[in-house]
């Protein structure tokens, strides 16, 4: 069965280092997202990106944020300059939007900044 | 405004017993979606259930069941002789027909956990 795949799947960072965290979606969907989940709290949708562009981000993704798709297959993540606050579990998803099904989700990156 | 409320924070049980978790949502859509996702101890997210507004028929799949009720605009979730695999946090969450990216916003999660 296809899925997402995500690495690594779990990353320590000192505040204020630049990291990149990965994602190939399922080969034949359209719409990709990053969503982040603080420890013990809800599941919060970061950014969707489709064409080759972003179609919608939240409050959250401010310009410490970026999202790129480089060569067709991969999905990242990028943040600039980490914070103590940006510790949290990130998902990759993928998802047909035509037939707005559900999206598929991968086992998640842990991101500990220290 | 959208959102899903999810009031319960924990719940245990006692393996076999019965079980449901309660999600409410609000939105002005007429066309929407909903979801049940898992999120065991290991931390990924599993699908579980999309039913679309249109559709409120109950659903049955082995132990699980849900039960959308528009009147109530909520879409609960019953597992019936609970296991100790059942143990997790459960999410609900709504998308919307045709919007711009089909996100889904997530309720706060309810942790199931069922004792031996």
């Amino acid at each position: 069965e296809p899925e997402v795949t995500q690495t690594p799947s779990h990353q320590v960072t000192q505040m204020g280092q630049e990291v990149i965290l990965r994602c190939v979606p399922i080969s034949n969907h359209l719409y990709f997202y990053w969503y982040r989940q603080i420890l013990g709290q809800k599941v919060e949708f970061l950014v969707s990106f489709y064409n080759n562009e972003i179609s919608e981000k939240s409050e959250i993704f401010d310009d410490q944020f970026s999202v790129e798709r480089p060569d067709g297959s991969n999905f990242t993540l990028k943040i600039r300059s980490t914070k103590l606050e940006d510790s949290a579990m990130y998902f990759c998803a993928s998802s047909n939007v035509f037939l707005n099904t559900e999206a598929f989700f991968g086992q998640g990156t842990r991101l500990t900044v220290v | 405004a959208q959102k899903v409320t999810q009031a319960q924070t924990e719940i245990s049980v006692v393996e076999k017993e019965d079980v449901t978790l309660d999600c409410v949502y609000e939105t002005r859509d007429t066309t929407y979606y909903l979801f049940w996702y898992k999120q065991p101890p290991s931390g990924e997210l599993v699908f579980l259930i999309r039913r679309n507004s249109f559709d409120e028929q109950n659903e049955i799949s082995g132990r699980y069941s849900w039960n959308f009720q528009k009147s109530t605009s909520s879409f609960n979730f019953t597992i019936t002789a609970s296991q100790v695999v059942d143990s997790a946090v459960y999410f609900c969450a709504l998308s919307f027909y045709g919007g711009a990216t089909n996100k889904l916003i997530f309720g706060t999660g309810t942790l199931l956990a069922v004792q031996p």
